[in-house]
This record gives C-alpha cells, structure tokens and sequence, in this order.
C-alpha cells in the first residue's frame, strides 16, 4: 500500500526556521516525484514545487523560489520541506504528494501537517 | 505561468442530479497533463481525473473528464451524497498550478 506520512503540526514564532518531512513507504521512492502543496486557511490549492528523488533535481513555482527549500533523503524515503525564516504568511496546511512523472499528477497525498506561525 | 479559472465558483445541487464543472486555461494545456482533485473538509485533496480523462484507480465511474486545449470539463453523473466536496482542476506545465476551486454542495 502506498503511503506518504508527514510530520506532526509545529507552532513556531516568526524568525524561526522549520523542516518539516514526507516519509514514502509502498513504492519506489526514486520512480515518482514528491510535490509539496500549499493551502492557507480556507484557500484553494497552490503547487510551491517538485523534487526528483532519484537526483534531489527541484523545480519551484516563480511564487515560492527563493522562500522554501525543497530536498529529499531516498536512503530513507524521505522528502523535506524547509524554512530558514517563518513568517506570520506561511502558517497553512502544507501537502506532500506523490508525483507520477509522465501525467504530472499527484497521485497519492500525505496527511498534510499544519504550521502555525506566530508571535 | 497557466491561469486556470473554474466555474461555477459554488454548484447547488440535490443527490441523483448531473454536476458539470468547467475549468479554462489562459493558454492551451497538453491534455495529458490536466488533473482533477476532489477535497472533502478536513481531508487532503484526492486524485480522481488525469489526462483530462483517465478515471484514478478506484475512482466511480459517475466521474468523467473531457476537454482539450484551454477547455476542460468533470462531469459527474449522478451525485451521489459522498460527493458533495471542493473540486480542483490542474495543470502540469512548466510550473504546475491549480484552479481555485469549484464547491459542489446540498441544494
């Protein structure tokens, strides 16, 4: 059965950095891309970007590049998301999903893992 | 970057009736890289529709999807009460993106 388990929910202040991670079990790890989406509270879906875990090759959207730092771990079927300095913005739900690499569809979705931003 | 616009943005309708959701792109999409999601409260997003029209495994086939170039469509057949959620469509491009969201609920 594949299965995409995310880390717990975090509060954090803002200033502060977070890695949160995506841990795939039940398939190849390095045949599928990992995709990380955001959802703000009661907002629709926003694609932040893609990483190849075969490569750690990673791709953003203009909206996101620069802000989060996307990496993956395939020794441990791990993918990351990452933030040197929150702000009171970022607090959302925030998704991984498993990306199939000729639909572009993300196929299979973690629990997501709410962060909390604030002072 | 693709612009999707969903529409309607709220779709009232009872159990058993047709629900037809439309999704335009600001410049053509290749259809093998059109999705469909459906989000109920509280859950993460579910893949129901890729290549505009490949039904996800799993997925009723109540759901459809057509379309091509900038004109995409999910067609639900017959709703059923478990389908009353948020649907999504997406593209796969240069940099992905989503629609914003059609609400399909209980007239």
């Amino acid at each position: 059965e594949v299965q995409l388990v995310q880390s717990g929910a975090e509060v954090k202040k803002p200033g502060e950095s977070l890695r949160i991670s995506c841990k795939g079990s039940g398939y190849s790890f390095t045949s599928y891309w990992i995709s990380w989406v955001r959802q703000m509270p009661g907002k629709g879906l926003e694609w932040m970007g893609r990483i190849d875990p075969s490569d750690s090759y990673t791709n953003y959207s203009p909206s996101f590049q620069g802000h989060v730092t996307i990496s993956a771990d395939k020794s441990i079927s791990t993918a990351y998301l990452q933030w040197s300095s929150l702000k009171a913005s970022d607090t959302a739900m925030y998704y991984c999903a498993r990306t199939d690499i000729w639909s572009g569809s993300l196929d299979y979705w973690g629990q997501g893992t709410l962060v909390t931003v604030s002072s | 970057e693709i612009v999707l616009t969903q529409s309607p943005g709220t779709l009232s309708l009872s159990p058993g009736e047709r629900a037809t959701l439309s999704c335009r792109a600001s410049q053509s999409v290749s259809s093998s890289y059109l999705a469909w999601y459906q989000q109920k409260p509280g859950q993460a997003p579910r893949l129901l529709i890729y290549g505009a029209s490949s039904r996800a495994t799993g997925i009723p086939d109540r759901f459809s999807g057509s379309g091509s170039g900038t004109d995409f469509t999910l067609t639900i057949s017959r709703l059923e009460p478990e389908d009353f959620a948020v649907y999504y469509c997406q593209q796969y491009g240069s940099s992905p993106t989503f629609g914003q969201g059609t609400k399909v609920e209980i007239k």
